[in-house]
């Protein structure tokens, strides 16, 4: 079975300071791992992806995560936060079509 | 512009009525997907199918049902014998990859149904 932890159900930040968002999954293989970006009353919108090519992957908007097998760990992180970056984050895991699983969410908060 | 349109946008109904939600895409994607939303909680997945005429039971499919006769479309039934239907519904499609391996899911903008 697989599984998503995201550690943190809100994050506080101000604008301007960095973004650290903290993933660890639990998995028999090495998955697909993604991170999606939700704002109120939308859709959820494809940040990055990890795919086992690097393990430092680049995403829109800054973001980007590192894979670290080691720690099971995928964290989301931007050097430097805006105001539109406010919204809810989603850590998944992806295996088959029928293993997509997803972290109850991260929502993150930034401070003027 | 390619995507995924769901209709409508938010959806009211009564208690024992069943409700139709629409979903299309254009990006000529094999495999469709409803997941369930509701607060605090990460996407539950209803319904999927991975191509036309064909479709499985997700994690929650008790209450609703779904049909694939297009590619283009897959739409969800919430039915009365859906004990709690009040959440925001999110579908998806992408291109399936077999095994181990799996492309990335795009979305709709989700619709948003509310039992009176």
């Amino acid at each position: 079975a697989q599984s998503v932890t995201q550690l943190d159900s809100h994050v506080s930040v101000s604008e301007g300071t960095p973004v650290l968002l903290r993933c660890n999954y639990s998995s028999s293989y090495s998955p697909s791992l993604f991170w999606y970006v939700q704002h109120p009353n939308k859709g959820l919108q494809l940040l990055l992806k990890y795919t086992s090519a690097a393990t430092l992957v680049k995403g829109i908007n800054g973001f980007e995560a590192e894979f670290k097998k080691s720690e099971t760990s995928f964290h989301l992180t931007k050097p430097s936060a805006h105001m539109s970056d406010a919204a809810e984050y989603f850590c998944v895991a992806g295996g088959s079509a029928r293993q997509l699983t997803f972290g109850s969410g991260t929502q993150l908060t930034v401070l003027p | 512009d390619g995507g995924i349109t769901q209709s409508p946008k938010y959806l009211f109904r009564k208690e024992g009525q069943n409700v139709t939600l629409s979903c299309e895409q254009n990006l000529n994607h094999d495999a469709m997907y409803w997941y369930r939303q509701d607060p605090g909680q990460g996407l539950r997945l209803i319904y999927y199918s991975q191509i036309v005429n064909d479709f499985q039971k997700g994690d929650i499919a008790e209450g609703y049902s779904v049909s694939r006769e297009k590619k283009e479309s897959f739409p969800l039934t919430v039915t009365s014998a859906q004990k709690n239907p009040t959440a925001f519904y999110l579908c998806a499609s992408s291109i399936p990859v077999g095994s181990l391996r799996l492309n990335e899911q795009f979305f709709g903008p989700g619709t948003r149904l509310t039992v009176l």
